[in-house]
């Protein structure tokens, strides 16, 4: 079974950037689809964006496009997200989630496996 | 683009069966899929195209999507049941997920 392992809370000051990471174990993202999902205080599930490596396609939410980054790591072991410009609206809960194994063309259209979530909170 | 709609709150008492809808147009042209997030804890898939359980979740847990409507069906509901629940597609090949606003069920 794939355990997904986010990093840790980050407190961040408005305009600032902040890097999350999620690291997969027991398995990896090869032939997967990644996704980064969050959560603002009491609220739903909201998708910022995510990519299918091994196919090339990268997708984000209209609402983060010009301020967000995914990248993985060679090993594809390792996912990043990176978002910019931070404002009050982006203190959330941050999740990683994986897809199940890909086909040639195209992925499982459901996330098997979640990080425990980051929390950022960000203060002026 | 896809709009999932869920109630914002189901109640049902122990024992009963809960169901969640979630609405979209033509929604039984997509697969649907069904996550569990208890307080404080990450999502968990239940169920998986429209009616497939993953391994580790009850029998209890069940799916239909007929129409307009996709339904989660809890069967023989325990107090562990309760949490908030949402409804997934996905909108197209660029891997660009829809998630529904979510039902909190209660357990009275």
């Amino acid at each position: 079974q794939v355990r997904l392992v986010q990093s840790g809370p980050e407190v961040k000051e408005t305009g600032s950037s902040v890097k999350v990471s999620c690291k997969a174990s027991g398995g990896t993202f090869r032939n997967c689809a990644i996704v980064w999902v969050r959560q603002a205080p009491g609220q739903g599930l909201e998708w910022m964006g995510g990519t299918i490596p091994h196919l090339d396609r990268t997708s984000f939410s209209a609402d983060l496009q010009d301020r967000v980054t995914f990248s993985t790591d060679r090993s594809a072991t390792n996912a990043l997200m990176e978002l910019r410009g931070l404002t009050s609206g982006d203190s959330a809960i941050y999740y990683c989630a994986r897809s199940g194994v890909c086909g040639s063309e195209s992925c499982p259209p459901y996330l098997r496996n979640w990080g425990q979530g980051t929390l950022v909170i960000v203060s002026s | 683009s896809d709009v999932l709609t869920q109630p914002p709150s189901v109640s049902v008492a122990p024992g009963e069966t809960a169901t969640i809808p979630c609405e979209g147009d033509n929604i039984e042209a997509k697969s649907v899929h069904w996550y569990q997030q208890r307080p404080g804890q990450a999502p968990v898939m239940v169920i998986y195209y429209d009616r497939d359980r993953p391994s580790g979740i009850p029998e209890r847990f069940s799916g239909s999507n007929s129409g307009n409507t996709a339904t989660l069906i809890i069967s023989r509901v325990e107090a562990e049941d309760e949490a908030d629940y949402y409804c997934q597609v996905l909108h197209s090949y660029n891997y660009r997920v829809v998630f529904g606003g979510g039902t909190k069920l209660t357990v009275l």
